[in-house]
Order: structure tokens, then C-alpha cells, then sequence
């Protein structure tokens, strides 16, 4: 079955360190890969996509993923962590073979800490 | 340009009342979704429009549940009668998918219902 798994549920990290938010999938062929961020009370957020080429990938507010196509994992990273970067993030998957269906991990939750 | 815009924002129903939402996508996005959330939980999908035409509904509860999307562009979700578990935040996404659809989804603020 089609799945995405974000291994935890949450993630304290202090002001300034770098943080990273995990996400592996499994999903048939070469499927197109993407994060969203969500603050409270508020919809999903872009963040960034993967669709092809460099395995790093840049996104908003200075996040950055990591493509590891044999491992089978998209993970969100930022090289220094700011408070208001506290939210719950989702990874998200596109199956292109499979009707363009999106499937959404459970969520991260960030927590950043002065 | 205006994001996708869903109301109402919060709804508050007794049991066994009707209840409806609407959404706006944003302007020239052909696929419209619904997605129900629960507290601290990834968004599942309810139904998903391509145009006017509802192309994957499976995940719909269609003995309570029903969607619309008139003239290919506003959605109207509706739930008759409303039981207490369905209180979640329903959430509205558009994307514009042409050829390849890499396009990443677009989300409204949602509508948060409290069945009573």
C-alpha cells in the first residue's frame, strides 16, 4: 500500500542549531515529493517541491529537503532554527501512476526553543 | 492574487442538523479537493474535482456526505445529518495541473465544525 511515514510525532530543537523533520515513503515509481508547514488554526503552507533533477531542493524561509532516492526519504532540513518556525509539518507524496493521488504523512511537530 | 477562501471559518450544529461548506479556489485552477483533518493529524482526502467532474470520490461518506462544484469552479461540501464524529477542520486545496501535474496543492484557512 501506498504510505508516508514521518517517524516523529515531534522535534525540539534550541534557537540557531540546525534542525531536521524526517520523511520516507513508499510509493511505486518515481513519485513527486513536497512539505508543507501548518501554524495553528491556519491551512497548509507550500514549503517546497521535488519533481526532478538536483536532490537538494530550496524552499520558503530558508528550508531546504534532501532527496535520497534509495533510501526512499524526503527529509526537510534548515541549517539554523528560528522560534517562529514552530509548527507542524507535513510531508506529502504525488503518485503519478496512480491518479495523481496526494498522500499526506501524520505530521512533525516543531518545536523551537529561545 | 486571492488564495483559495472557504467558509464558514468555525460551525457549530447539534447532532442530526445539516451543515455546509464552500470554497473558492483560486482563479484558473482546474482540480478542486476536499480534505477532512483531524486534531494534529495529515490531511484525507473527501473528494477531488477536475473541472465540474468528480474524479476520485472513494473516501466520501455518501450516505451523509455530498459535494458539488457548479460550472467547474466554487465547491460546496454538505453533511445531512451531522453526527459528533464528524467535527474536524474540513480543508479546501486547488492546484493547476496541465501535462506532467507537478502542481503542488493550494489550501484555505479551513472551516472548523464542532458537532454538539
Amino acid at each position: 500500500a501506498q504510505s508516508v511515514a514521518q517517524p516523529e510525532d515531534q522535534v525540539n530543537v534550541a534557537e540557531g542549531n540546525p534542525l531536521t523533520v524526517k520523511c520516507t515513503y513508499s510509493v511505486s515509481g518515481n513519485p513527486y515529493l513536497f512539505w508543507y508547514v501548518q501554524y495553528p488554526n491556519r491551512g497548509l503552507q507550500f514549503l517546497l517541491k521535488y519533481i526532478t533533477g538536483d536532490n537538494l531542493v530550496k524552499g520558503s524561509y530558508g528550508f531546504e529537503a534532501e532527496f535520497n532516492k534509495s533510501q526512499t526519504s524526503f527529509h526537510l532540513k534548515k541549517p539554523s532554527a528560528l522560534v517562529s518556525d514552530s509548527a507542524l509539518y507535513f510531508c506529502a507524496v504525488r503518485d503519478r501512476y496512480n491518479f495523481n493521488k496526494f498522500y499526506f504523512g501524520s505530521g512533525t511537530k516543531l518545536n523551537v526553543k529561545p | 492574487e486571492a488564495g483559495v477562501v472557504q467558509s464558514p471559518r468555525y460551525k457549530i450544529i447539534e447532532k442530526k442538523q445539516p451543515v455546509a461548506f464552500w470554497c473558492n479556489p483560486i482563479s484558473g485552477h482546474n482540480t478542486l479537493y476536499w480534505y477532512l483533518q483531524n486534531l494534529g493529524q495529515g490531511p484525507e482526502l473527501l473528494i477531488r474535482y477536475e473541472n465540474e467532474e468528480a474524479v476520485d470520490d472513494s473516501q466520501l461518506p455518501k450516505d451523509r456526505f455530498s459535494a458539488e462544484r457548479l460550472k467547474g469552479v466554487d465547491s460546496t461540501l454538505k453533511i445531512q445529518p451531522a453526527e459528533l464524529g464528524d467535527s474536524a477542520v474540513y480543508l479546501c486545496a486547488s492546484s493547476l495541473d496541465r501535462g506532467q501535474n507537478t502542481g503542488e496543492l493550494f489550501f484555505g484557512e479551513g472551516s472548523r465544525l464542532t458537532v454538539l
